[in-house]
């Protein structure tokens, strides 16, 4: 079992849906990052997160230390969002990635 | 402002041949750095960082190398590359905090 587990692994939405990505993890922790990879291969950090619940713009990470768990939502999705996205949990260091979910949002 | 940068973008190598991809970083220093590998279809796996320089840690055994000669460089080799070599390569730096990395813009080598 992967120290770091996210689901769904593929998820294709229609334009303007409520997505959620979910990333559970069983390792202790100091941070949790969503990061997000476009078609071109280039990484980019979404949130960084130690407790309770980040916005920004129309994406809301949160987060449940007791629980392990975290989730990422993506309000009124736009094709744009497509991306593949990675939940990575920071030790000491260094991060343990998820495998990603790889999201296609159709207009 | 950090800045990273990595080079080739894209590189097409045979079997068998060396290989050398570089990793440099502006506008910090005695950075954390970090080469991961990203086979396709696959997520990202962690291959070595350094906490300084000369100081290399490796993840998992390969046919791969790095080396850190100075403090913002930070250079993957391999004496002869593998098939199973090929993928998306991208160096990372720890920012500030030890809270976040900052990711290059990647190398694809496709080892033929």
């Amino acid at each position: 079992k992967n120290e770091v587990e996210q689901s769904p692994q593929n998820l294709t939405a229609q334009e303007g849906e409520f997505i959620t990505i979910n990333c559970s993890y069983s390792v202790g922790i100091s941070a949790l990052h969503w990061l997000q990879q476009h078609p071109g291969g280039g990484i980019v950090s979404l949130f960084m997160l130690s407790s309770g619940k980040k916005k920004h713009g129309r994406l809301i990470a949160t987060i449940n230390i007791q629980e392990k768990h975290s989730s990422l939502h993506i309000t009124a999705s736009h094709p744009r969002d497509s991306a593949v996205y990675i939940c990575a949990v920071m030790g000491t260091y260094k991060y343990i990635f998820g495998t990603g979910t790889r999201l296609k949002v159709l207009a | 402002s950090q800045t990273i940068h990595q080079w080739p973008a894209t590189l097409v190598q045979p079997v068998g041949s060396p290989l050398s991809l570089e990793c440099t970083v502006e506008g910090t220093s005695n950075p954390n750095l970090y080469w991961y590998r990203q086979a396709a279809g696959r997520g990202l796996q962690l291959l070595f960082y350094s906490v300084g320089i000369g100081q290399i840690s490796s993840e998992v055994p390969q046919n791969l190398s790095a080396s850190r000669p100075q403090d913002r460089q930070f250079i993957l080799s391999s004496k002869k590359l593998l098939l199973s070599d090929s993928g998306f390569y991208l160096c990372a730096w720890l920012g500030s905090g030890a809270e976040t990395q900052y990711f290059g813009p990647g190398t694809r080598l496709l080892v033929l």
